[in-house]
């Protein structure tokens, strides 16, 4: 089992309010990620990081940020929730380029 | 634009049957193609990582084939399970940093 986890699995909140999606993992993996999932449809890559200090935008656009100061902590934030960003957001890692990704449970956001 | 096809988009089989489903990707700048198992409430979890042309790979009744130079993968299950239900995802990957997923085939097996 993949030791990649992630807070909270489900959050309702209003519009406006900030909020921050961790994701955590004990494997030492370099490289991690964020997907945003909509039901029906591709993972879409919002974020990922090299390493330390390093962090890239993906193709899908997203308004939030991300941070990496430590290897095993890559917290999602955004700082204004709107209902477009109701969305299953999922956290993945993995050690060599062209190896298999361990993905953390998710968060089902639901933006009111 | 990279993409990913998978096809079908949902299948419902009755246990026992057998099954596959299809994969289409760019056949150029093919470096690695991983299958996902993806079940309700839990996280997608690695099946195979194929690297070559006609690489052939099993784990017990699911087996899957790659054929790079026209761009598929299938993923065979062979006498469905009702604990095979779940979503089939299909990556690829272009030997960069970033993995292409398809949105995926959702198989039900009814026992």
């Amino acid at each position: 089992e993949a030791d990649i986890y992630q807070t909270p699995r489900y959050l309702v909140i209003g519009t406006g309010k900030k909020i921050t999606l961790e994701c955590s993992q004990t494997m030492g993996h370099d490289k991690m990620y964020w997907y945003q999932q909509d039901p029906g449809m591709e993972l879409h890559l919002i974020h990922y990081s090299y390493g330390v200090n390093s962090t890239e935008k993906g193709d899908l656009s997203s308004e939030s940020t991300v941070s990496r100061i430590r290897t095993e902590h890559f917290p999602l934030t955004l700082e204004s929730a709107r209902p477009s960003h109701t969305s299953q957001y999922l956290c993945a890692s993995r050690r060599a380029a062209e190896g298999e990704q361990y993905f953390g449970p998710g968060t089902r956001l639901t933006v009111t | 634009i990279l993409n990913v096809e998978q096809s079908p988009q949902s299948l419902h089989v009755q246990e026992g049957d057998s099954t596959n489903f299809t994969c289409s990707f760019p056949s150029s700048n093919f470096y690695a193609l991983h299958w996902y198992r993806w079940e309700t409430a839990k996280s997608p979890e690695a099946l195979f990582v194929m690297t070559l042309n006609g690489d052939e790979k099993k784990k017990g009744r699911i087996s899957a084939t790659l054929n790079t130079k026209e761009g598929y993968s299938y993923l065979y299950i062979k006498g469905s399970q009702p604990e095979d239900s779940a979503t089939y995802l299909c990556a690829f990957n272009t030997g960069g940093f970033k993995t292409i997923f398809g949105a995926g085939t959702r198989l039900f097996v009814k026992a």
